[in-house]
């Protein structure tokens, strides 16, 4: 399988725990982003990476969330002290990195999801 | 701030009808991604499309670039369509690199 993998696809931790989540992108792209999405609502956008650059934060990463991609090539996304209201499908998408004008490579291409539920 | 917006949020229809599925948007974009979403989460890219239609199978994607919005089509739906289809465009030179998404369309194709 050379999609884009999620682990785990389930977390259930309980308030106050930490949770590492880990994405390991499609070979060869070099974009890789992080999404939220609660029931009922489309996916937010978190972050994204450039190879191993964080170009990218969203105001709804506060500062209990943290992402990396030490090498370039998998990324984990680790929420510290979660709360209640953490509860999402946190999704990780990836893409190559320039399109060099072709939009086809603007096609990002999604994992199945890491569905996380704080007790 | 760019929205995107879907209508209808809930569609039940009967096997072999025609499903219409809109998205409207509210700034210039680069591209506009039909994506569809079963039940577990995992999201498939159905469609990007910068201008005109583009047709796959049963699935037809529309843009009207003027008039910002763009409509999914589907023919002869069969129970297998169901899923929520969700609207998302890129935005060029915009803060963030990554998808506005609309909030979905949760359509269920009954036998």
């Amino acid at each position: 399988d050379t999609g884009v993998s999620q682990d785990p696809r389930h977390k259930i931790t309980k308030r106050g725990q930490n949770v590492t989540f880990r994405c390991d992108p499609i070979s060869e792209h070099n974009r890789l982003y992080w999404y939220r999405q609660t029931l009922g609502q489309g996916p937010e956008f978190l972050t994204y990476f450039q190879n191993e650059a964080q170009l990218e934060k969203s105001r709804l990463l506060s500062d209990r969330f943290s992402a990396e991609r030490p090498k370039g090539s998998f990324s984990t996304l680790e929420i510290q002290r979660t709360e209640q209201g953490d509860s999402a499908m946190y999704l990780c998408a990836s893409r190559p990195g320039t399109s060099g004008g072709n939009l086809a490579k603007n096609i990002q291409y999604f994992g199945a999801g890491t569905r996380l539920s704080v007790l | 701030k760019n929205e995107v917006e879907q209508s209808p949020q809930n569609l039940t229809a009967q096997e072999g009808e025609f499903i219409t599925i809109n998205c409207s948007y509210s700034v210039g974009i680069s591209a506009l991604h039909w994506l569809q979403q079963h039940p577990g989460g995992g999201i498939v890219s159905l469609f990007m499309l910068s201008s005109g239609k583009k047709k796959h199978g049963r699935l037809i994607a529309t843009i009207n670039i003027q008039e910002k919005h763009s409509s999914l089509h589907i023919t002869a739906s069969h129970p297998r369509d169901s899923a929520v289809y969700i609207c998302a465009v890129s935005i060029p030179g915009g803060g963030a690199d990554g998808l506005t998404f609309g909030k979905g369309t949760h359509l269920i194709i009954q036998p």
